[in-house]
């Protein structure tokens, strides 16, 4: 079992939609809880970070962590044609003085006029 | 600006010879990372470096080598031992607080002709 699933998609959306993007855990010691952006060909960009459980809101975006359920969630609330691309969560635990963190594979999101 | 840069953006190279790709960053952070991604694989971390003149493997060190002779620069190189190099390659820093949250440059895309 992989330190972190993430459902590859394509996920496939209309305009305006609310969208839901999840991973799971397995390591119980992750503290910190990231997502990022990826446009095709382009570095990820950072959207959301979150230290332990609770929900975090910067404007469209929502990060939610569960950590009883080892449970990540990203939404997008009016999702845009520009919000197409690839979403990576990330996750990290504190070892040897570092925090080197875990990538999930990523969600490949679709939004279509 | 701050930021990461990396170049070059594209880059061929012939079987059997080293190629050294760069990394620069005016974000005074301490921490920097080089990533390989194939597609449906996610980032495999390749070495990391906490501080000027340290660096550690990652999970897939083997072909690389990598430097940290000043705190802004680490630069990556891909040696002829790799044996299949052709890949997006993405460097990352990151500072101490909030638990290492890493920011990527823009990428470098190797091709191995």
């Amino acid at each position: 079992q992989k330190e972190v699933e993430q459902d590859p998609g394509p996920l496939s959306v209309p305009e305006g939609a609310i969208v839901s993007l999840n991973c799971t855990y397995s390591n119980s010691a992750f503290q910190y809880f990231m997502w990022y952006r990826q446009y095709s060909r382009k570095g990820p960009e950072l959207l959301m970070y979150t230290y332990s459980s609770g929900n975090k809101e910067d404007g469209r975006f929502t990060a939610q962590v569960d950590k009883s359920s080892k449970y990540i969630s990203l939404f997008i609330r009016d999702s845009q044609p520009s919000d197409s691309a690839t979403y990576l969560c990330a996750m990290s635990a504190r070892s040897g003085g570092s925090y080197i963190p875990t990538f999930g594979r990523g969600t490949s999101l679709i939004v279509h006029p | 600006d701050g930021g990461i840069t990396q170049s070059p953006k594209y880059l061929f190279r012939k079987e059997g010879q080293n190629v050294t790709l760069s990394c620069e960053q005016n974000l005074n952070h301490d921490a920097m990372y080089w990533y390989r991604q194939d597609p449906g694989q996610g980032l495999r971390l390749i070495y990391y470096s906490q501080i000027v003149n340290d660096f550690q493997k990652g999970d897939i060190a083997e072909g690389y080598s990598v430097s940290r002779e000043k705190k802004e620069s680490f630069p990556l190189t891909v040696t002829s031992a790799q044996k299949n190099p052709t890949a997006f390659y993405l460097c990352a820093s990151s500072r101490t607080e909030q638990g290492d949250t890493q920011y990527f440059g823009p990428g470098t895309r190797l091709t191995v002709l």
